[in-house]
């Protein structure tokens, strides 16, 4: 998986309860992303980062916040769950040099269940 | 309407055949093109990606890009059975520098012995 680990890999939570799940990589790669893929939907871009402390909003931002204060770490806050964010999270690296910045490789995923 | 779709199937084919997989997307502004595959419980892996239109070629994998149809494609030749899983199409505008995708929905794919 690219040198890309999340932790934790499966959770289980209540409704109102803040979680973070964190996205480590090893590449030294500018770009992360956090995504969440649900059935019938595909993935979804949360959030992203472009720097150390440079972040925007995806395309299902509501309900999540993100922090990178190092290169190799990006965190993914749901700052209180609901069972509308139960779901599969993915975190996505990626860089240019070489290839495009498109091309972007993902964690194996944390299974978060809200309940 | 979305941006990207995607049939999900699945899709059903004995071992060896030839298997079209296709996206169709709305945004002109699109220019990259990525297909990934997607194994039960595990994270997307990229499998080819082209930019603009036309063929790539990778081993089995051919991928084909229509922008004057909005249409992508992705051919697997002699399929097996390990290539069973769930395909999925990805597109930029690389617009801002951001790298920003919008997948499809994902096709599940079955390659029987």
């Amino acid at each position: 998986d690219a040198g890309i680990t999340q932790s934790p890999r499966h959770k289980v939570t209540e409704t109102g309860t803040p979680v973070t799940l964190r996205c480590h990589q090893t590449e030294n790669h500018r770009y992360m992303y956090w995504y969440r893929q649900d059935p019938g939907h595909g993935l979804r871009l949360i959030h992203y980062s472009y720097g150390v402390k440079d972040t925007d909003k995806g395309e299902v931002s509501d309900g999540y916040s993100v922090s990178r204060s190092k290169t190799e770490d990006f965190l993914l806050t749901l700052e209180s769950a609901t069972s509308s964010q139960t779901s599969v999270y993915f975190c996505a690296i990626s860089d240019s040099w070489g290839r495009p910045q498109e091309t972007q490789y993902f964690g194996p995923g944390t299974r978060l269940l809200v309940l | 309407q979305k941006e990207v779709e995607q049939d999900p199937g699945p899709l059903s084919v004995p071992e060896g055949a030839i298997v079209s997989l296709n996206c169709t997307y709305s945004n002109s502004a699109f220019q990259y093109f990525m297909w990934y595959r997607q194994y039960s419980r595990k994270g997307p892996e990229l499998l080819m990606y082209t930019y603009s239109s036309g063929n790539k070629e990778d081993g089995r994998f051919t991928a084909q890009v229509d922008k004057s149809s909005k249409y992508i494609s992705l051919f697997i030749r002699d399929s097996q059975p390990s290539d069973s899983a769930t395909y999925l199409c990805a597109m930029s505008a690389s617009s801002g520098n951001t790298g920003k995708l919008i997948f499809g929905q994902g096709t599940t794919l079955q390659v029987k012995p």
